[in-house]
C-alpha cells in the first residue's frame, strides 16, 4: 500500500522568502506525481504533474522535483507572496504499479506568508 | 472552457436520511473520481467511474455508491447517513489513465 508523507506540516515564512516543501512516498513504482493547492473549505488547485520519466517540472514561480529512486518531491516556492498562503498536498496513484485508479495524497503542509 | 462542477455546494441532512451530490467533468474527461474529506482525516479515495462503469473503490462500506451517466456526469449515493459523514466531498476528472486529475470545489455535507 502506498503511503504519501508531506513535511512539514506547517511552515510560517515572511513575505518575499523562498521555500521549500517535500513530499515522500513508499513506493518508487509510480506514473506520475502530482502537487495541488487547496485554500480553506475550497476544492483542489492542480498546480504541477510530474511524470515519472520527468525530473522536474516549472510553472511561473514553482518548480517541483522528482526522485523516484528515494521517493521524494520537492516544490519550491519562489518570492512568496501572501497570495501563496494555503494547504498544499502532493499526491501519487493509489496503487503501487498502478495509474488512474485514484490518488493517495499526503495530509499536507498548511503554508502561511506573512506581509 | 468550464471546469470541474459540483452540486449542491452545501448540503444539510438527518442522521439515517439518504443523499445525492452530483458532479460535472471537464468535457472530454472520461474518468470521474470521488474522496471524502473529514476534519483530520485529510482526503480519502471513495470510487473510480470510467466509461460509465464502477472501475474501483476504496475503503468505504457498500452504502457509499454511486453512477457514472452516458454523458461522463456522476452521481455520488450515500446511504444511511451518520454523523461521521459529514465531510468535504470532492469530485475529480481526468481524461486518462495516469493523466492530470482536476478537482471541483466540492459539496460540503453535514449531517446533524
Amino acid at each position: 500500500k502506498q503511503e504519501v508523507t508531506q513535511i512539514p506540516a506547517a511552515l510560517s515564512v515572511p513575505e518575499g522568502e523562498n521555500l521549500v516543501l517535500n513530499c515522500s512516498f513508499t513506493d518508487s513504482a509510480i506514473y506520475n506525481l502530482q502537487w495541488f493547492r487547496q485554500d480553506p473549505g475550497k476544492g483542489l488547485t492542480s498546480l504541477l504533474l510530474i511524470q515519472s520519466s520527468q525530473r522536474e517540472q516549472t510553472s511561473g514561480r514553482l518548480n517541483a522535483s522528482l526522485d523516484k529512486s528515494s521517493g521524494r518531491s520537492t516544490l519550491y516556492i519562489a518570492a512568496s507572496q501572501p497570495g501563496d498562503s494555503a494547504t498544499y498536498l502532493c499526491a501519487v496513484p493509489l496503487f503501487i504499479g498502478g495509474g488512474a485508479d485514484g490518488l493517495t495524497f499526503g495530509k499536507g503542509t498548511h503554508l502561511i506568508i506573512q506581509p | 472552457e468550464a471546469g470541474v462542477t459540483q452540486s449542491p455546494t452545501h448540503l444539510i441532512k438527518t442522521r439515517g436520511q439518504q443523499v445525492t451530490l452530483r458532479c460535472s467533468p471537464i468535457s472530454g474527461h472520461t474518468s470521474v473520481y470521488w474522496y471524502q474529506q473529514a476534519l483530520g482525516l485529510g482526503l480519502q479515495f471513495l470510487l473510480w467511474y470510467d466509461e460509465g462503469e464502477e472501475r474501483n473503490r476504496g475503503n468505504f462500506p457498500p452504502r457509499f455508491s454511486g453512477r457514472q451517466f452516458p454523458n461522463y456526469s456522476s452521481e455520488l449515493n450515500v446511504n444511511a447517513l451518520e454523523l461521521d459523514d459529514s465531510a468535504l466531498y470532492l469530485c475529480a476528472s481526468s481524461p486518462g489513465r495516469n493523466t492530470e486529475a482536476f478537482f471541483g470545489q466540492g459539496t460540503r455535507l453535514t449531517v446533524v
